[in-house]
């Protein structure tokens, strides 16, 4: 089973409120990622995990959090969204990193409003 | 920094049809290449992988590598209208997957 799930698949918020999302594997994968991706825009990596240690990408530091509380589970946590956090967010995960297969969520479609 | 940069936007062939999309990417130190495919309300899916220079083929999908031009290709022959979907071309760089925009494949029945 290569599935990966996404809760909740759509999510309205408002302006200043925050913002969790959800995402869970049952692949034993090492790594999961979570993605940004705008309309007409190319993916963009926000942060992943690698075990149980967290790499944010420099650029959205202070804007994501993130928890990995277990090997199946992990969070995207938004503190105060603004309308420029309103995209599709995937996450995924793969068995280590670099050359190895990464496999997708569905999504959750984020309107911030 | 990576950059990939995927053409054209947009591609329509006609069902039976070869499709032909391009991918460019800017780091000589890049060594791994994935095409993923990504249908209406799902997640991208990896189509293929592609590490030394040439052609590898599985069915009817054939990824071209040249290190030297910085340049990836897809080829996919006797195109299904199951095939319609957005495409995207990434680059390994350094830790992580360097994603082109996407080219978004109409196949014409």
């Amino acid at each position: 089973d290569t599935t990966v799930k996404q809760n909740p698949r759509y999510k309205l918020a408002r302006v200043g409120k925050p913002v969790n999302l959800i995402c869970s594997q049952t692949m034993n994968h090492d790594t999961m990622y979570w993605y940004q991706k705008k309309p007409n825009q190319a993916p963009k990596l926000l942060l992943f995990y690698y075990d149980k240690i967290l790499n944010r990408e420099a650029d959205t530091f202070e804007k994501f959090q993130s928890s990995r509380p277990n090997n199946s589970f992990c969070s995207l946590y938004i503190g105060s969204a603004g309308l420029e956090y309103s995209a599709m967010y995937l996450c995924a995960s793969s068995r280590r990193q670099n050359q190895d297969t990464q496999y997708f969520g569905p999504g959750t479609r984020l309107l911030v409003l | 920094q990576q950059k990939v940069q995927q053409s054209p936007e947009s591609l329509i062939v006609p069902e039976g049809g070869m499709a032909s999309l391009n991918c460019t990417f800017s780091d000589r130190n890049s060594q791994y290449f994935w095409w993923y495919r990504q249908h209406s309300g799902e997640g991208p899916k990896a189509l293929m992988s592609i590490f030394s220079n040439g052609d590898k083929k599985e069915g009817r999908f054939t990824a071209h590598l040249n290190k030297a031009s910085l340049y990836v290709s897809l080829h996919i022959k006797d195109s299904q209208p199951s095939d319609s979907a957005l495409y995207f071309c990434a680059a390994h760089s350094n830790y992580q997957l360097i994603w082109g925009s996407g080219t978004k494949l109409i196949i014409k029945p």
